[in-house]
């Protein structure tokens, strides 16, 4: 069985601080770990993916995800927040065995930066 | 460079009405997927395809059928519309090649309504 846990609903920065979205999960194996950005009315959009190697994962538009084994998390990331950022992001795993599409996403994050 | 193409992008049916939700992708990927989001619960898996020619259930399939037509097109109906059904419907392929393993891309949505 696999599961994954946004533990936070919403959350609020201001433009230019650091942001965090926060990410945990349970798999039976090893974990592929996939962070989605969704902005109003649109389908969801690839950010990043953990599969295997570097603990500090880089994916576009500047965000960065860390994956912690002992934590069972996989936080999503970024220096400097833009108010472009401001949008709905969900988390997302599978075991190493599965395929994509039966991947199992959080229930979502909604992003809010404040100019 | 169309990516994935769903169609209609809104509907409203009356309960017991049957509609089918289009799919098209262009990127030549063999592995199709329909989701359901609902507010507050992430994505939810209904139908997924391996390949052209197969079909296979997902998390909530119940009240759903499926046609792999060809590689490119994957067609979701409803038979009987029910107010259950109400949500906002996600058509995906999967990125082939192991280096793109897990990558999915995402329609823009089909916006259903049952009354």
């Amino acid at each position: 069985a696999q599961s994954v846990a946004q533990p936070e609903d919403q959350v609020n920065v201001a433009e230019g601080n650091p942001l965090t979205v926060k990410c945990t999960y349970s798999v039976s194996g090893n974990p592929y770990l996939f962070w989605y950005v969704q902005y109003p009315n649109r389908g969801l959009q690839f950010l990043l993916k953990y599969i295997t190697g570097d603990n500090l994962v880089k994916g576009s538009y500047g965000f960065e995800a860390e994956f912690n084994k002992s934590q069972t998390s996989f936080h999503l990331k970024k220096p400097s927040a833009l108010v472009s950022d401001s949008a709905l992001y969900f988390c997302a795993v599978r075991d190493e065995n599965t395929n994509a599409g039966k991947s199992t996403f959080g229930d979502g994050t909604t992003l809010t930066v404040k100019p | 460079n169309a990516g994935v193409t769903q169609t209609p992008k809104f509907q409203v049916l009356k309960t017991g009405q049957s509609m089918t939700l289009q799919c098209a992708q262009d990127m030549n990927h063999n592995s199709m997927y329909w989701y359901r989001q609902d507010p507050g619960m992430g994505l939810r898996l209904i139908y997924y395809s391996a390949s052209e020619g197969t079909t296979d259930k997902g998390e909530v399939p119940n009240g759903y059928n499926v046609s792999r037509l060809n590689k490119r097109e994957f067609s979701l109906r409803l038979e009987s519309a029910a107010p259950s059904q109400t949500s906002v419907y996600f058509c995906a392929s999967e990125r082939e090649g192991h280096r793109y393993t897990g990558e999915l891309f995402f329609g823009e949505g089909s916006r259903l309504t049952v009354l």
